[in-house]
């Protein structure tokens, strides 16, 4: 699977949109770009996930370069809650196993 | 329904005894993984299960871990002759299958494991 590379933290005012970046310029065709979550005690959550076009859910939206070796998660509307590590993962969807490889992530922290 | 459950959440163990730690997934989930995570680490994948085989073990980090599933839901994972590194929050993880298509992984809450 493709490395990624995230800022070790960011600050973001509560109700601000937060925007997460990701390079991933070693991202292979078929690799898909993942984004998960991890509050304080609790285990990663998924949130999005996409190949080359933006895609948005009801929780965030994904941005992807043209080039793909970069992407942007955008929270639009940040609250306390969404106070956690975020990684971004790049790795081939449907291969066998489907395991996922844990980077650093981004320790993102929403203040009032 | 029902999400991942992990028990226990807490285990607090000497150095040199055998632990087992246990994850229920998500009914009709196949796919089962088990990650863990050291304090201020990343999360590290150990092992993985389709129905009730493993296919890669290639995480697990010396042969005094195992795991086994039994029926196709719950799994153990053991851990013998504990060591002081072995401390960590041990997740697991469930998904409708192991390949095939994006299968969201469902994590559970975790089991804190302290090795005396």
């Amino acid at each position: 699977d493709a490395k990624t590379t995230q800022p070790t933290s960011m600050d973001c005012a509560e109700g601000r949109a937060a925007n997460l970046p990701c390079n991933h310029s070693t991202i292979s065709g078929n690799e898909y770009v993942y984004w998960y979550r991890q509050i304080h005690s609790q285990g990663p959550q998924y949130i999005i996930h996409g190949l080359k076009n933006n895609e948005t859910n009801e929780m965030a939206s994904l941005i992807i370069t043209e080039d793909r070796k970069s992407s942007t998660l955008i929270l639009p509307h940040a609250t306390l809650r969404d106070t956690a590590v975020y990684y971004c993962i790049v790795r081939v969807a449907g291969a066998a196993g489907n395991k996922l490889t844990f980077g650093g992530g981004t320790r993102v922290l929403v203040k009032p | 329904g029902a999400g991942v459950s992990q028990s226990p959440s807490n285990k607090v163990t000497e150095k040199g005894k055998d632990v087992e730690l246990r994850c229920d997934p998500i009914s009709g989930h196949t796919a089962l993984y088990w990650y863990r995570q050291s304090l201020g680490q990343g999360l590290e994948f150990l092992i993985y299960f389709q129905g009730n085989s493993a296919p890669d073990k290639s995480g697990l980090p010396s042969d005094r871990f195992s795991a086994e599933r039994t029926g196709g839901s719950v799994s153990t994972l053991t851990i013998q002759r504990t060591q002081q590194e072995d401390s960590a929050v041990y997740l697991c993880a469930s998904s409708l299958a192991a390949s095939g298509s994006h299968n969201e992984q469902f994590f559970g809450p975790g089991t804190r494991l302290t090795v005396l």
